[in-house]
């Protein structure tokens, strides 16, 4: 079946650099994809979502980038904290709107 | 403001019990969603209610599991007859409308014995 999936289940970056979370999804009638941070013991919170009548989408810090040619979407980190460490999972909708299909998450550790 | 609030934070139950979740959306978001969540594993949806009714239950597992939103507000998600399968974290997440960004709540872990 169709699904979102990450490459890598875990990532470990060095305080002060920048990180890059990848995300494959298959399903093309997607239109909405959202990037969410889980920490120990925590619901997901929200980090940045994007439409995909976009390819880029910038906040604080991070950056989203949707590349629907080849399915991809990645989340970028700049200059990576102690406090960004957690599991990152992306999100897309399908073609529900509603119904959000998640991937089984990145597990990200910054070193000091 | 206040956030997504799910009680109890945890809850340690028997084999064959019944068991009842609570969820408290942002005020003012009319839709409302629960998921499940195993260990290692991301969210996976259960169901989703437009203001008191359920719009989409496809993601229930069975029929010993029920939610309702009488109000349009709080929302129960109840299980019956539990089983040590159903032990996960339940997470409740809810939005303006189902087009709108979903916002989780801490989410109420369940322990089958």
């Amino acid at each position: 079946g169709e699904s979102v999936g990450l490459h890598l289940p875990t990532l470990s970056v060095q305080e002060g650099d920048n990180s890059i979370i990848n995300c494959a999804y298959s399903n093309s009638a997607s239109d909405y994809f959202i990037w969410y941070k889980q920490e120990s013991g925590k619901g997901p919170q929200f980090i940045i979502d994007i439409r995909s009548n976009m390819d880029k989408r910038q906040g604080q810090r991070v950056t989203v980038l949707l590349n629907k040619t080849v399915k991809h979407l990645s989340l970028q980190i700049a200059a990576t904290q102690p406090g960004d460490s957690a599991v990152y999972f992306c999100a897309e909708n399908g073609a529900s709107d509603y119904k959000l299909s998640f991937g089984a998450g990145t597990t990200v550790t910054v070193r000091a | 403001g206040a956030g997504v609030s799910q009680t109890p934070s945890n809850k340690v139950t028997e084999k064959g019990k019944y068991v009842e979740l609570r969820c408290d959306p942002i005020s003012g978001h009319t839709a409302l969603y629960w998921y499940r969540q195993s260990l290692g594993q991301g969210p996976e949806f259960l169901i989703y209610f437009q203001g008191t009714g359920a719009a989409d239950d496809s993601g229930l597992p069975n029929d010993r599991f029920f939610a309702v939103r009488p109000e349009g507000s709080v929302s129960t998600l109840k299980i019956q007859r539990t089983e040590r399968g159903d032990s996960a974290v339940y997470l409740c997440a809810s939005s303006l409308g189902p087009t709108d960004t979903q916002y989780f709540g801490p989410g109420t872990r369940l322990t089958v014995l």
